[in-house]
């Protein structure tokens, strides 16, 4: 099955730098690939999501970048802000068979003021 | 909010006993998922349902079960609850089996002494 991995698993920047956190999977049959951004007691929330016909997708300040060669993947934060702050997980997905998401470990970004 | 609506908020019940968690997915959405999220196994697949038809089931326990009604509204049920049970449930829906953006609920907390 899928395995999806996340680095790092905990993330400091100052306010305004960027943040960048990536994920490799296992299944060359994966082709969905969303993050999800979590703060604390709430559910995981989609942020961006990107299929494997396109090599990068951006909203505004987040930005995600494919790599099908290597099977991985990185979601990209510029000028973080404090409510950036949360636990942000990657995903993986085929449509072949069972359509459930594989998530990432989780990667904790805090933002220094 | 994600229109994904998940009741109760929290549980707290004793090992042995049974519970039951409720999901009301979007409106229009077809597919419901279930996910468990603890802290030392990060976001966990159980179980997913399109139109009332269970579809695809992952790390779900025996003891565990859950249907999806006519109405698309999901229940999982959780018996001979054991301390590791304790967790975060997580519901999500999509619109379909191969759409696969899914949208997560706010979970509910479960507690098991």
């Amino acid at each position: 099955g899928e395995n999806v991995e996340q680095h790092p698993s905990t993330l400091s920047v100052q306010e305004g730098d960027s943040a960048v956190i990536k994920c490799t999977y296992s299944d060359s049959a994966s082709n969905y690939f969303p993050w999800y951004k979590q703060e604390l007691g709430k559910g995981p929330q989609l942020i961006i999501d990107i299929r494997s016909n396109v090599g990068e997708k951006k909203d505004q300040r987040i930005a995600v970048t494919l790599n099908k060669t290597a099977k991985h993947f990185s979601l990209h934060i510029t000028e973080t802000q404090p409510e950036d702050s949360a636990v942000y997980f990657c995903a993986a997905k085929t449509n072949f068979g069972n359509e459930k998401l594989t998530f990432g470990t989780g990667t904790r970004l805090t933002i220094i003021p | 909010d994600s229109g994904v609506t998940q009741t109760p908020k929290h549980l707290i019940t004793a090992t042995g006993q049974r519970v039951t968690l409720r999901c009301s997915p979007r409106s229009g959405d077809l597919s419901v998922y279930w996910y468990q999220q603890s802290l030392d196994q990060g976001l966990q697949f159980l179980i997913h349902y399109y139109n009332g038809e269970e579809r695809a089931k992952g790390n779900i326990l025996e003891r565990f079960s859950a249907q999806q009604f006519p109405d698309l509204h999901s229940e999982l049920n959780l018996s001979s609850l054991e301390l590791g049970d304790s967790a975060l449930y997580f519901c999500a829906s999509s619109v379909g089996q191969v759409k696969e953006t899914q949208y997560f609920g706010p979970g509910t907390r479960l507690l098991v002494l």
